[in-house]
Protein backbone atom coordinates (compact mmCIF):
# COMPACT_ATOMS: atom_id res chain seq x y z
CA UNK A 1 0.00 0.00 0.00
CA UNK A 2 1.33 3.17 -0.80
CA UNK A 3 2.41 5.84 2.03
CA UNK A 4 0.25 8.34 0.42
CA UNK A 5 -2.90 7.66 -2.05
CA UNK A 6 -4.93 9.88 -4.07
CA UNK A 7 -7.42 9.69 -6.99
CA UNK A 8 -5.39 10.73 -9.84
CA UNK A 9 -8.37 12.07 -12.08
CA UNK A 10 -8.62 14.04 -14.35
CA UNK A 11 -11.99 15.74 -12.21
CA UNK A 12 -13.60 17.68 -14.91
CA UNK A 13 -16.51 20.36 -13.61
CA UNK A 14 -18.39 23.26 -14.58
CA UNK A 15 -17.17 26.40 -13.23
CA UNK A 16 -19.26 27.13 -10.10
CA UNK A 17 -19.22 23.64 -8.98
CA UNK A 18 -18.00 22.09 -5.82
CA UNK A 19 -15.85 19.35 -5.86
CA UNK A 20 -14.04 17.39 -3.59
CA UNK A 21 -10.73 15.14 -3.35
CA UNK A 22 -9.88 12.66 -0.77
CA UNK A 23 -6.54 10.99 0.17
CA UNK A 24 -5.57 8.63 2.23
CA UNK A 25 -2.66 7.81 4.47
CA UNK A 26 -1.26 4.67 6.00
CA UNK A 27 1.22 5.61 8.42
CA UNK A 28 -0.92 6.24 11.81
CA UNK A 29 2.13 8.17 13.06
CA UNK A 30 1.73 10.48 10.87
CA UNK A 31 1.68 14.39 12.37
CA UNK A 32 1.08 16.85 10.10
CA UNK A 33 -0.84 16.97 6.51
CA UNK A 34 -0.76 19.74 3.61
CA UNK A 35 -2.71 20.31 0.37
CA UNK A 36 0.10 21.94 -1.80
CA UNK A 37 -0.93 22.99 -5.77
CA UNK A 38 0.75 22.29 -8.64
CA UNK A 39 0.13 23.83 -11.87
CA UNK A 40 1.19 22.06 -15.46
CA UNK A 41 4.99 22.28 -15.56
CA UNK A 42 5.13 24.49 -12.53
CA UNK A 43 6.80 24.00 -8.98
CA UNK A 44 4.27 23.19 -6.16
CA UNK A 45 2.51 26.23 -3.93
CA UNK A 46 1.58 25.24 -0.41
CA UNK A 47 -2.55 25.96 -0.92
CA UNK A 48 -3.14 24.71 3.03
CA UNK A 49 -1.93 23.52 6.17
CA UNK A 50 -4.98 20.45 7.40
CA UNK A 51 -5.59 20.78 11.12
CA UNK A 52 -7.42 18.38 13.08
CA UNK A 53 -10.50 20.43 13.50
CA UNK A 54 -10.70 21.29 10.00
CA UNK A 55 -10.06 24.78 8.75
CA UNK A 56 -11.12 26.87 5.48
CA UNK A 57 -9.51 29.99 3.43
CA UNK A 58 -11.77 31.42 1.47
CA UNK A 59 -14.00 28.85 -0.75
CA UNK A 60 -11.34 26.04 0.28
CA UNK A 61 -11.84 23.75 3.35
CA UNK A 62 -10.13 20.96 4.57
CA UNK A 63 -10.91 18.36 6.89
CA UNK A 64 -8.76 15.74 8.91
CA UNK A 65 -10.03 12.42 9.78
CA UNK A 66 -7.59 10.71 11.89
CA UNK A 67 -9.73 7.37 12.58
CA UNK A 68 -10.09 6.36 9.17
CA UNK A 69 -6.76 7.72 7.96
CA UNK A 70 -7.85 10.42 5.19
CA UNK A 71 -7.96 13.67 4.49
CA UNK A 72 -10.06 16.05 2.44
CA UNK A 73 -10.27 19.01 0.34
CA UNK A 74 -13.44 20.62 -0.56
CA UNK A 75 -13.43 23.28 -3.04
CA UNK A 76 -16.49 25.81 -3.85
CA UNK A 77 -17.52 27.85 -6.62
CA UNK A 78 -14.90 26.92 -8.78
CA UNK A 79 -13.24 28.94 -11.13
CA UNK A 80 -11.11 28.41 -14.03
CA UNK A 81 -8.08 29.22 -12.64
CA UNK A 82 -8.65 26.47 -9.86
CA UNK A 83 -7.68 24.13 -12.71
CA UNK A 84 -4.12 22.29 -11.66
CA UNK A 85 -3.04 19.26 -9.62
CA UNK A 86 -3.84 18.77 -6.14
CA UNK A 87 -1.41 17.25 -4.16
CA UNK A 88 -1.78 15.63 -1.04
CA UNK A 89 1.28 16.16 1.53
CA UNK A 90 1.85 14.39 4.71
CA UNK A 91 4.67 14.28 7.26
CA UNK A 92 5.50 11.82 9.79
CA UNK A 93 8.18 11.93 12.20
CA UNK A 94 10.92 14.37 12.36
CA UNK A 95 13.18 15.94 10.08
CA UNK A 96 10.25 17.32 7.92
CA UNK A 97 10.28 14.60 5.99
CA UNK A 98 7.23 15.08 3.42
CA UNK A 99 5.61 12.63 2.00
CA UNK A 100 3.37 13.30 -1.08
CA UNK A 101 1.05 11.96 -3.22
CA UNK A 102 0.52 11.50 -6.81
CA UNK A 103 -1.98 14.52 -7.26
CA UNK A 104 -4.96 14.78 -8.14
CA UNK A 105 -6.15 16.69 -11.55
CA UNK A 106 -9.26 19.02 -11.30
CA UNK A 107 -10.05 21.22 -15.07
CA UNK A 108 -13.02 23.52 -14.65
CA UNK A 109 -14.74 24.25 -17.35
CA UNK A 110 -16.91 27.11 -18.94
CA UNK B 1 13.40 38.65 -2.52
CA UNK B 2 14.23 36.17 -5.01
CA UNK B 3 13.33 33.34 -3.09
CA UNK B 4 14.84 29.80 -4.17
CA UNK B 5 16.43 30.02 -7.21
CA UNK B 6 17.47 26.64 -9.24
CA UNK B 7 19.58 26.70 -12.43
CA UNK B 8 19.63 25.55 -15.01
CA UNK B 9 15.76 25.42 -16.07
CA UNK B 10 16.61 22.74 -18.60
CA UNK B 11 19.28 20.41 -19.63
CA UNK B 12 20.30 17.71 -21.88
CA UNK B 13 23.16 14.94 -20.74
CA UNK B 14 24.32 11.73 -22.50
CA UNK B 15 24.94 9.16 -20.49
CA UNK B 16 27.92 8.70 -17.86
CA UNK B 17 28.45 12.27 -18.19
CA UNK B 18 28.23 14.72 -14.26
CA UNK B 19 26.55 17.99 -13.67
CA UNK B 20 25.96 19.96 -10.42
CA UNK B 21 22.30 21.41 -10.05
CA UNK B 22 22.31 24.32 -8.84
CA UNK B 23 19.81 25.80 -5.59
CA UNK B 24 20.39 28.80 -4.05
CA UNK B 25 17.78 30.62 -1.17
CA UNK B 26 17.82 33.96 0.36
CA UNK B 27 15.22 33.83 2.77
CA UNK B 28 18.00 32.64 5.60
CA UNK B 29 15.95 28.94 5.77
CA UNK B 30 18.09 26.45 7.42
CA UNK B 31 16.30 23.38 6.13
CA UNK B 32 16.75 22.59 2.17
CA UNK B 33 16.13 19.35 0.01
CA UNK B 34 15.98 18.35 -3.41
CA UNK B 35 13.12 16.30 -4.87
CA UNK B 36 12.71 14.57 -8.19
CA UNK B 37 9.41 14.23 -10.17
CA UNK B 38 8.59 11.64 -12.18
CA UNK B 39 5.33 11.90 -14.85
CA UNK B 40 2.44 10.44 -12.45
CA UNK B 41 4.44 9.66 -9.21
CA UNK B 42 4.62 11.94 -6.29
CA UNK B 43 7.71 14.13 -5.59
CA UNK B 44 10.40 11.90 -4.20
CA UNK B 45 12.94 13.11 -1.55
CA UNK B 46 16.95 12.98 -2.58
CA UNK B 47 18.62 14.19 0.08
CA UNK B 48 17.93 17.11 2.41
CA UNK B 49 20.30 19.08 4.92
CA UNK B 50 18.69 21.12 8.14
CA UNK B 51 21.86 23.47 8.59
CA UNK B 52 25.11 24.73 6.99
CA UNK B 53 27.96 21.44 7.20
CA UNK B 54 24.68 18.97 7.33
CA UNK B 55 23.37 16.81 5.12
CA UNK B 56 21.53 13.26 4.79
CA UNK B 57 19.77 11.03 2.62
CA UNK B 58 16.12 10.77 1.53
CA UNK B 59 14.49 8.26 -0.64
CA UNK B 60 16.19 7.72 -3.38
CA UNK B 61 19.94 8.99 -2.77
CA UNK B 62 21.66 6.71 -4.97
CA UNK B 63 23.28 8.49 -8.14
CA UNK B 64 23.52 11.39 -6.55
CA UNK B 65 25.68 13.76 -3.77
CA UNK B 66 25.26 16.61 -2.05
CA UNK B 67 26.97 19.29 -0.12
CA UNK B 68 26.11 22.34 2.35
CA UNK B 69 28.97 24.52 2.69
CA UNK B 70 26.75 27.72 3.39
CA UNK B 71 23.01 28.27 4.58
CA UNK B 72 22.07 29.78 1.30
CA UNK B 73 23.53 27.09 -1.01
CA UNK B 74 22.77 23.30 -1.84
CA UNK B 75 24.04 21.92 -4.97
CA UNK B 76 22.76 18.44 -6.23
CA UNK B 77 25.61 16.55 -8.21
CA UNK B 78 24.96 13.99 -10.37
CA UNK B 79 28.45 11.91 -10.94
CA UNK B 80 27.76 9.47 -13.67
CA UNK B 81 24.15 10.15 -15.45
CA UNK B 82 21.60 7.55 -16.74
CA UNK B 83 18.62 7.57 -18.20
CA UNK B 84 16.72 6.61 -14.64
CA UNK B 85 18.23 10.73 -14.03
CA UNK B 86 15.73 11.53 -16.71
CA UNK B 87 13.04 14.17 -14.60
CA UNK B 88 11.90 17.12 -12.80
CA UNK B 89 14.32 18.31 -10.31
CA UNK B 90 13.26 20.75 -7.63
CA UNK B 91 15.00 22.24 -5.00
CA UNK B 92 13.39 23.70 -1.30
CA UNK B 93 13.70 25.34 1.65
CA UNK B 94 12.17 25.87 5.09
CA UNK B 95 12.35 28.20 7.65
CA UNK B 96 11.98 25.29 10.68
CA UNK B 97 11.53 21.55 10.62
CA UNK B 98 7.73 21.70 10.63
CA UNK B 99 7.31 24.38 7.96
CA UNK B 100 5.99 24.39 4.47
CA UNK B 101 8.48 24.34 2.01
CA UNK B 102 9.16 26.78 -0.74
CA UNK B 103 9.88 25.52 -3.88
CA UNK B 104 12.11 26.61 -6.89
CA UNK B 105 11.26 26.73 -10.27
CA UNK B 106 12.44 22.96 -11.11
CA UNK B 107 15.14 22.01 -13.85
CA UNK B 108 14.22 19.81 -16.31
CA UNK B 109 16.60 16.77 -16.63
CA UNK B 110 17.16 14.71 -20.06
CA UNK B 111 19.68 11.92 -20.25
CA UNK B 112 19.74 10.25 -23.41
Amino acid sequence: RKEVEQDPGPFNVPEGATVAFNCTYSNSASQSFFWYRQDCRKEPKLLMSVYSSGNEDGRFTAQLNRASQYISLLIRDSKLSDSATYLCVVRTGGGNKLTFGTGTQLKVEL
Amino acid sequence: NAGVTQTPKFRILKIGQSMTLQCTQDMNHNYMYWYRQDPGMGLKLIYYSVGAGITDKGEVPNGYNVSRSTTEDFPLRLELAAPSQTSVYFCASSPLGESPLHFGNGTRLTVT
